[in-house]
């Protein structure tokens, strides 16, 4: 596609429930990472996928999230239990590789609410 | 791992040069310096990056002191769109974006 795409835009949830956001990268990024973004903060690096070497988990906050990328495609991000801190905009986003001169394409995010 | 520092807001008149500070005294020799910018509801947009050198493209200017310890990035003629939150960051070792809160910019007609 043009752009990296991701769905829901928006996702209001009750506490414990599970959600699963999904991320479209561009066609051709090997890369692709997940962000998460509180109201009025930077990103926070959640996780990593490099082609089909074993991903990059060191910033997923606890073992309720957790995230799949099959190949070069779509990958998905799980939150289990919900709980009202996950509330946040998560971000996903793209690149040709990992490396030095890096320039990574952004979703719009999910807007996840947890009631 | 380079940590970088900017103000938390900044105010430009519109058609005037947007001057953006970033400071990262504790930079590496081999970490880059990136500039993103955030729209309101909108994904970071990648703008500039640089190493050593002043580097110019079509949307911006970075211009990078010799000791590498700050950098300015350059809107030459800001427009009502440029307001954002612009990111000031660097790439790490194991090649992390470590994103900080960023300088809230806005545009006054």
């Amino acid at each position: 596609g043009a752009g990296v795409s991701q769905s829901p835009s928006n996702k209001v949830t009750e506490k414990g429930k599970d959600v699963e956001l999904r991320c479209d990268p561009i066609s051709g990024h090997t890369a692709l990472y997940w962000y998460r973004q509180r109201l009025g903060q930077g990103l926070e690096f959640l996780i990593y996928f490099q082609g089909n070497s074993a991903p990059d988990k060191s910033g997923l906050p606890s073992d309720r999230f957790s995230a799949e990328r099959t190949g070069e495609s779509v990958s998905t991000l799980t939150i289990q239990r919900t709980q009202q801190e996950d509330s946040a905009v998560y971000l996903c986003a793209s690149s040709l590789a990992r490396g030095r001169s890096e320039k990574l394409f952004f979703g719009s995010g999910t807007q996840l609410s947890v009631l | 791992d380079a940590k970088t520092t900017q103000p938390p807001s900044m105010d430009c008149a519109e058609g005037r040069a947007a001057n953006l500070p970033c400071n990262h005294s504790t930079i590496s020799g081999n970490e880059y310096v990136y500039w993103y910018r955030q729209i309101h509801s909108q994904g970071p947009q990648y703008i500039i990056h640089g190493l050593k050198n002043n580097e110019t493209n079509e949307m911006a200017s970075l211009i990078i002191t010799e000791d590498r310890k700050s950098s300015t990035l350059i809107l030459p003629h800001a427009t009502l769109r440029d307001t954002a939150v612009y990111y000031c960051i660097a790439l790490t070792s194991n090649y992390q974006l470590i994103w900080g809160a960023g300088t809230k910019l806005i545009i006054k007609p």
